[in-house]
């Protein structure tokens, strides 16, 4: 197994720029998780779906953010406009429903706005 | 109130030491727990569960305390290699998210 898949990798834009980031969860995992990370507030929870449908995004800071997820296999975060206290690490994570819900993270996307 | 609570370290250990982190939580119902370990500049990775019996692997122990409500994490004859952020996290009931705090950094000496 592939494991959970985000693209880019990192990410350096200028403020004001629309910023979209990816992500392919595990193949038959039915959750999807958007995490952001900084130093100062941690592992932050932004938005989770489940078969494709957004459950909770009360962790979305602003407007600015979105998320989609138009297939069990593919879903974006997008920021615009984007600002420098945007910058983080934006993980996606996906599990499975039932008694193994062990989440499974990517390897985050590592973003600078500048 | 936060759900986990870790001193955030670092803990600074001799390579071959023996060394213990805690996590209180909040809430009382939490049955089970997982720990997570997070390298530099990685996603986190589950490390173990642990359950009301506790969990063993390796060199690794954890241990659930309901009475006084924290989870506890040994780690025996540290590595380099153990160098990295332990993130205590409930497992919650339901399909609801993992909700992370900020762990305890490690750091294990030569």
């Amino acid at each position: 197994d592939a494991g959970v898949i985000q693209s880019p990798r990192h990410e350096v834009t200028e403020m004001g720029q629309e910023v979209t980031l990816r992500c392919k969860p595990i193949s038959g995992h039915d959750y999807l998780f958007w995490y952001r990370q900084t130093m100062m507030r941690g592992l932050e929870l932004l938005i989770y779906f489940n078969n494709n449908v957004p459950i909770d995004d009360s962790g979305m800071p602003e407007d600015r953010f979105s998320a989609k997820m138009p297939n069990a296999s593919f879903s974006t975060l997008k920021i615009q406009p984007s600002e420098p206290r945007d910058s983080a690490v934006y993980f996606c994570a996906s599990r499975t429903s039932g008694e193994t819900d062990t989440q499974y993270f990517g390897p985050g996307t590592r973003l600078t706005v500048l | 109130r936060k759900e986990v609570e870790q001193d955030p370290g670092p803990f600074n250990v001799p390579e071959g030491a023996t060394v213990a982190f805690n996590c209180t939580y909040s809430n009382s119902a939490s049955q089970s727990f997982f720990w997570y370990r997070q390298d530099c500049r990685k996603e986190p990775k589950l490390l173990m569960s642990v359950y009301s019996s506790g969990n063993e692997d390796g060199r690794f122990t954890a241990q659930l305390n309901r009475a006084s409500q924290y989870i506890s994490l040994l780690i025996r004859d540290s590595k380099l290699s153990d160098s990295a952020t332990y993130l205590c996290v409930p497992r919650n009931s339901g399909n609801t998210p993992l909700v992370f705090g900020k762990g305890t950094r490690l750091s294990v000496i030569a």
